[in-house]
């Protein structure tokens, strides 16, 4: 059973320092990886959408990297702004048949404050 | 514009009702899904579907219902038997295996 985690679950840094946010998943047979962004009471805002073929991912200030040799995704945001205070999930879609409804498998986020 | 709606945003159920959630989305999406998002817990899938008039159990299908007669629309009933409904729920969709997209969510809570 795929297992995603998020560490750390908060994290907290000045206005302009660069985000380093880390996903590891226990299962390396994956169709892709998706990157999101949750602000409190809302819905989740897709970020980036990395194919299991790809090494990584960019738009705009954010890059995502994959490595599915290790079970690791890690999203860089540079230059980080107030803005960019929320909580930001990664989520892996395996390999399953479209019988098993290609479900994702989320993990627990990680909050993230940036302070002026 | 292309999205997902969630109505009502906040919910309010007496012990023994059951409640509609409603969930429309006009990105001509084939795969509809609903979650539920507890403090400290994630995101737990509840039922999905895959294609109108066929849905399947997610990892937390008990005291919930579905029904998927139009494709653009994919409904939640939350019914007594649900023992903690109070909780977030998210709709998304997609069109498998890419992109998920997700709706504002819908707070429910029981008085």
């Amino acid at each position: 059973k795929q297992e995603v985690t998020q560490i750390p679950a908060a994290l907290s840094v000045p206005e302009g320092e660069n985000l380093v946010l880390n996903c590891s998943f226990t299962d390396s047979a994956i169709y892709n990886l998706q990157w999101f962004r949750q602000d409190p009471g809302k819905g989740l805002t897709s970020l980036l959408l990395i194919q299991s073929s790809q090494r990584e991912q960019t738009s705009g200030r954010l890059n995502a990297s994959l490595d599915k040799s290790s079970g690791r995704s890690t999203l860089y945001i540079a230059a980080s702004q107030p803005g960019d205070s929320a909580t930001y999930l990664c989520a892996v879609r395996g390999q399953s048949s479209y019988a098993a409804g290609n479900k994702l498998t989320f993990g627990g986020g990680t909050r993230v404050l940036v302070k002026p | 514009d292309g999205g997902i709606t969630q109505s009502p945003k906040y919910l309010f159920r007496k012990e023994g009702q059951n409640v509609t959630l409603s969930c429309e989305q006009n990105l001509n999406h084939d795969a509809m899904y609903w979650y539920r998002q507890d403090p400290g817990q994630g995101l737990r899938l509840i039922y999905y579907s895959q294609i109108v008039n066929d849905f399947q159990k997610g990892d937390i299908a008990e005291g919930y219902s579905v029904s998927r007669e139009k494709k653009e629309s994919f409904p939640l009933t939350v019914t007594s038997a649900q023992k903690n409904p109070t909780a977030f729920y998210l709709c998304a969709s997609s069109l498998p295996p890419g992109e998920l997209f997700f709706g504002e969510g819908s707070r429910l809570t029981v008085l």
